[in-house]
């Protein structure tokens, strides 16, 4: 079954700390992946992406993720939290030219920083 | 170039009520999806249209229904609200349905209902 799990479900950082959020799908054809990011009150902001190539993409506010296939993971890094990076993380998987109803999103990881 | 908007941010209603919650996709986005979350269950897919066709639609009952307008403005409607619809509700928007090139949904900031 396709599914997308992230183990965490609450991660406390310190303020200037490094970040890895962690992703692992399960996917029959070739993975399309997402990071979105939720702010409280706010909708989901794409944060970066993998579709081909480069295994280690870059999205912005500073954050990267790197594709492992042999892991099936897409794991979310940032090397220096900002107190506004506190907010709720989605990994999400489809595939190529797939529509909404096909994309997967976990459950999420809420990030919360220490001062 | 505004971004998705949905109206209204917050509301409350009562078991029994029906709703009705509004999405203006970004201008020259045709394809609308509907999300219901949760703390519980996370993201969950309602519905997509396209074109002011239902294209898809999530394992939800018959009590949740939507539509799109020509300019692709879309609604979705909950009849007989229960306390377990009470939920962000999110909308988010694509150039086309099978998100091509992009992947990339854009997402309004939702309507929070709260059933009492």
């Amino acid at each position: 079954a396709q599914s997308v799990t992230q183990p965490d479900i609450h991660i406390t950082v310190s303020e200037g700390a490094s970040l890895e959020l962690r992703c692992n799908y399960s996917y029959g054809a070739t993975p399309y992946l997402f990071w979105y990011v939720q702010s409280p009150g706010q909708g989901l902001q794409l944060l970066l992406k993998y579709f081909s190539g480069d295994t280690l993409v870059q999205g912005i506010k500073g954050f990267e993720a790197e594709f492992k296939r042999s892991q099936s993971s897409f794991n979310l890094r940032k090397p220096s939290v900002h107190w506004s990076d506190a907010a709720e993380y989605f990994c999400a998987v489809g595939a190529q030219y797939s529509s909404a109803s096909k994309i997967i999103f976990g459950s999420g990881t809420r990030l919360s920083i220490r001062p | 170039k505004a971004g998705v908007t949905q109206t209204p941010r917050y509301l409350i209603k009562t078991r029994g009520q029906q709703v009705t919650l509004s999405c203006s996709p970004i201008s020259g986005h045709r394809s609308v999806s509907w999300y219901q979350q949760t703390p519980g269950q996370g993201l969950q897919f309602l519905f997509e249209y396209f074109s002011e066709t239902q294209r898809n639609k999530g394992n939800f009952p018959g009590r949740f229904s939507g539509r799109q307008f020509s300019n692709s403005r879309s609604e979705m409607n909950v009849s007989t609200l229960e306390l377990g619809d009470s939920a962000l509700y999110l909308c988010a928007s694509s150039q086309d349905p099978q998100l091509a090139n992009t992947g990339e949904l854009f997402f309004g900031e939702g309507s929070r209902l709260t059933v009492l």
